[in-house]
């Protein structure tokens, strides 16, 4: 149980062009799901949290029109990256917890994005 | 907001010895303690994980300890392997949320 699947795994993109993610849970309904950002031997930098049906919450320094994330389901998360430029090339992993004081997240395998 | 430190930051052990790594926070409020293996490229997975009401968690060979007063969990993992070898996160909940704030972690070499 508690599987997160994230695509793409890859995604190489011109710079000035946007991408999206999308992060679902497969076999349970994840109220709540995070996005983090993790660069080359760095740890993971939390970006939002994203409830279904509501406004996504941005940490400190995150660009809500540059990343724009819509949980639109239960088991469907998206993050985009508006208007890409080559600092934006980092590792994205989503995670999900099932809510209901489950603290658990379970992460995705990942997108690495590449702007060029 | 909290703060995680993580120690050490490399460590290397022969197959067969156990390993700790330590992380300390500084939210009292904080109540959830996960740890997460990472291998290259991939993505973390959930090892073990303690609540504040509880002091120690085993599962076979890594267990979790949790001191509250002094705000600081320890990983333990014992007769390591080489597939143990891994990049090692702690984390810990801010405040009473949900969310998580990770340790910079520990890459733990077992050397066979």
């Amino acid at each position: 149980g508690a599987v997160v699947s994230q695509h793409p795994s890859r995604v190489i993109c011109k710079s000035g062009t946007s991408v999206k993610i999308e992060c679902r849970s497969l076999d349970f309904q994840a109220t709540t799901m995070f996005w983090y950002r993790q660069f080359p031997k760095q740890s993971l930098m939390l970006m939002a949290t994203s409830n279904e049906g509501s406004k996504a919450t941005y940490e400190q320094g995150v660009e809500k029109d540059k990343f724009l994330i819509n949980h639109a389901s239960l088991t469907l998360s998206t993050l985009t990256v508006t208007s890409a430029h080559p600092e934006d090339s980092s590792f994205y992993i989503c995670s999900a917890s099932g809510g209901a004081g489950g603290l658990e997240q379970y992460f995705g395998p990942g997108t690495r994005l590449t702007v060029t | 907001g909290e703060n995680v430190e993580q120690h050490p930051s490399t460590l290397s052990v022969q197959e067969g010895d156990s390993a700790v790594i330590k992380c300390t926070y500084s939210d009292s409020a904080s109540n959830y303690f996960p740890w997460y293996k990472q291998e290259l490229g991939k993505r973390p997975q959930l090892i073990i994980d303690i609540r504040s009401n509880v002091g120690e968690k085993k599962d076979q060979r890594i267990a979790v300890t949790l001191n509250k007063t002094a705000k600081h969990f320890s990983l333990h993992i014992t007769e390591t392997q080489p597939e143990d070898s891994a990049v090692y996160f702690c984390a810990v909940s801010q405040g009473g949320s949900e969310k998580l704030v990770f340790g910079k972690g520990t890459k733990l070499t077992v050397n066979p």
